[in-house]
């Protein structure tokens, strides 16, 4: 367990829709990431959150945004979901500032399913 | 996009086997590592290699870095039905936390 939580588990959405997914950082953890991995494929990175900024972002198109709060948690909102939007949500924790640490802890995913 | 391919993408032994996997990537980096994800959950993190590094042990898990050839392997010693999942390698570049992955080795052991 790495201590990073993510809800809801599993989620079904129709097309058009906006969906918010949730993330928990692990402990001590200020940096949160989030992926999307589509059936068979490796994790695409979207984008960061340090200190409550988005500190890059892959090739996501806008309707792709978040939010970190205070606490150092995050959310993913997608609207207008396509159908291609379909897959697992990974959000990986990690700790900015302490030299040279890329080990990124990642909860165990939310899969949406959009219809 | 893709930074890493896994090869193979498929790999099927015995308990009690080595498993290797092989993995390469574009451009440079300043680290690279290596994650097993069971059954399309979470990824838990194996093993991390610098780029100033050739080779790193973490208890039966063995990690080679060839930066000239821009290319790394994981080997699985001694093999057990528990090991059976997809594994992933990911590189970073100086200055990004971005985690770039390949698309994966999917290996199963068989008791």
């Amino acid at each position: 367990e790495t201590g990073v939580t993510q809800s809801p588990t599993h989620l079904i959405k129709t097309r058009g829709q906006q969906v918010t997914l949730r993330c928990s950082s692990q402990s001590g953890h200020n940096t949160v990431s989030w992926y999307q991995q589509a059936l068979g494929q490796g994790p695409q990175f979207i984008f960061q959150y340090y200190r409550e900024e988005e500190n890059g972002r892959g090739n996501f198109p806008p309707r792709f945004s978040g939010l970190q709060f205070p606490n150092y948690s995050s959310e993913l909102n997608v609207n207008a979901l396509e159908l291609d939007d379909s897959a697992l949500y990974l959000c990986a924790s990690s700790s900015k500032g302490q030299g040279v640490r890329q080990t990124q802890y990642f909860g165990p995913g939310t899969r949406l399913l959009v219809l | 996009s893709q930074q890493g391919e896994e090869d193979p993408q498929a790999l099927s032994i015995q308990e009690g086997e080595n498993a290797t996997m092989n993995c390469s990537y574009k451009t440079s980096i300043n680290n690279l590592q290596w994650y097993r994800q069971n059954s399309g959950r979470g990824l838990v993190h194996l093993i991390l290699i610098r780029s100033n590094e050739r080779e790193k042990h973490s208890g039966r898990l063995r990690v080679t870095l060839d930066t000239s050839k821009k290319s790394s392997s994981l080997l699985i010693t001694a093999s057990r039905a528990a090991d059976t999942a997809s594994y992933f390698c990911a590189t970073d570049k100086a200055g990004s936390y971005q985690l770039t992955f390949g698309k994966g080795t999917k290996l199963s052991v068989i008791p």
